[in-house]
């Protein structure tokens, strides 16, 4: 079982929908939880950036990270074309050491 | 101003060919990293230095061999290369934090 779990996709959805992504993971140690977006042919990008249990808001994206279950999720809410990319969820302990998920990725219909 | 850029951005080689590949960051951080995409877009980490020296080496074969001549820059060269080296090389750096920062990638295909 890999340490960190992450639905490679592809999800598909119309504009303007309300997006959910998510990861699970194994190890309780891990306290540190990023979202990264990645357009094609470029690199990862940070788009959130949580610690420990909770939300986080950045405009029409919502980090949450629910430690009991050690499970996150990203939503994106009304959906753009342009949000069209790969997700890669990434978390880390007190080390900074990140481990990575698959990545995610997203389609968003016009 | 490019804070992390490598060269060269794609790269077309034959299999038992030696390459290198650059990469300079600009933002100030101790820690770089060289990353591995395969087709999947799964990342793996290769190596890790912070200030010039290695603290991460995940197992990759020793035909790949970073080196840091400042913290500013590290650099990676492959020997002999093989067809299973064809993917895409990302550096990074950080601050230790967790937040990285990426460059564009360098696309790696063996013939």
């Amino acid at each position: 079982q890999k340490e960190v779990e992450q639905d490679p996709g592809p999800l598909s959805v119309p504009e303007g929908a309300i997006v959910s992504l998510n990861c699970t993971y194994s190890n309780s140690a891990f306290q540190y939880f990023m979202w990264y977006r990645q357009y094609s042919r470029k690199g990862p990008e940070l788009l959130m950036y949580t610690y420990s249990s909770g939300n986080k808001e950045d405009g029409r994206f919502t980090a949450q990270v629910d430690k009991s279950s050690k499970y996150i999720s990203l939503f994106i809410r009304d959906s753009q074309p342009s949000d069209s990319a790969t997700y890669l969820c990434a978390m880390s302990d007190s080390n900074y050491q990140l481990i990575w998920g698959a990545g995610t990725k997203l389609i968003i219909k016009p | 101003d490019t804070a992390v850029s490598q060269t060269p951005k794609y790269l077309v080689t034959q299999m038992g060919n030696d390459k290198s590949i650059k990469c300079e960051q600009n933002l100030g951080h101790d820690t770089m990293y060289w990353y591995k995409q395969d087709s999947k877009k799964f990342l793996k980490i290769m190596f890790s230095y912070n200030n010039k020296e290695l603290i991460i080496n995940e197992t990759v074969p020793n035909r790949f061999s970073p080196k840091s001549p400042d913290k500013a820059h590290l650099n990676l060269h492959i020997n002999s290369l093989e067809l299973g080296d064809s993917a895409v090389y990302f550096c990074a750096s950080s601050l230790n934090t967790g937040e990285l920062f990426f460059g564009e990638g360098s696309r790696l295909t063996v013939l």
